[in-house]
């Protein structure tokens, strides 16, 4: 079965702390995203990546930071300048056409 | 940048037809697409529109204008389970593979 998976599905930070949010696919597709979704709102763009070894800033990108090491993989690291990081973290991947988005079943951020 | 607006909420009631709007302002695009999401789930594909027109899928359509700067999502014979949120997306010209995507409508389908 080809699809994304995140891990974990809920995750419980520290204050100061750094926590790194995993996203894998093997649906061989070159472009990757991280999104930030609080309730209620929309999804906002944090990371993307077209390709192994590259990748660039979205509209939020302040206090993360992301790592493409391989196809497969798409790590995401909220540290600790990151002031508010409690919400619904989403990872997907497109394919070349740019049709259609898989997404992860997210992850649940929260500060505690 | 990329902006794409939705109405922020929409009810209707189950079995009619109801009509999600999405007005952009983005200097081009190769296409628009259309997500659902449930309380707590992942948004999931609903539709794609690359060219102007209609796109039908089942109950659900999707319209693009680029001369308007508009689309819509086109849902008949609605269903309880039709209540989650719809999101309008598109990937820049330019920009590479970078995915915008609407500030999100919330579907209430009432009995």
């Amino acid at each position: 079965d080809g699809g994304i998976t995140q891990s974990p599905k809920y995750l419980f930070r520290k204050e100061g702390q750094n926590v790194t949010l995993s996203c894998e696919q093997n649906l061989n597709h070159d472009a990757m995203y991280w999104y930030r979704q609080d309730p209620g709102q929309g999804l906002r763009l944090i990371y993307y990546s077209q390709i192994v070894n590259d990748f660039q800033k979205g509209d939020i990108a302040e206090g993360y930071s992301v790592s493409r090491e391989k196809k497969e993989s798409f790590p995401l690291t909220v540290t600790s300048a990151q002031k508010n990081p409690t919400a619904f973290y989403l990872c997907a991947s497109i394919d070349r056409s740019g049709t259609e988005a898989f997404f992860g079943q997210g992850t649940r951020l929260t500060v505690v | 940048g990329q902006s794409l607006e939705q109405p922020s909420e929409v009810t209707a009631v189950e079995g009619a037809i109801v009509q999600i709007n999405c007005t952009y302002q983005t200097s081009g695009f190769y296409g628009l697409s259309w997500y659902q999401q449930h309380d707590g789930g992942a948004p999931t594909f609903l539709s794609y529109n690359a060219l102007d027109g209609l796109e039908e899928t089942g109950r659900f359509s999707s319209f693009l204008s680029r001369s308007d700067s508009y689309g819509y999502l086109l849902l008949q014979e609605l269903q309880m389970k039709d209540s989650a949120s719809y999101f309008c997306a598109v990937a820049p010209l330019g920009g590479g593979n970078k995915l915008t995507f609407g500030t999100g409508t919330q579907l209430k389908v009432e009995l």
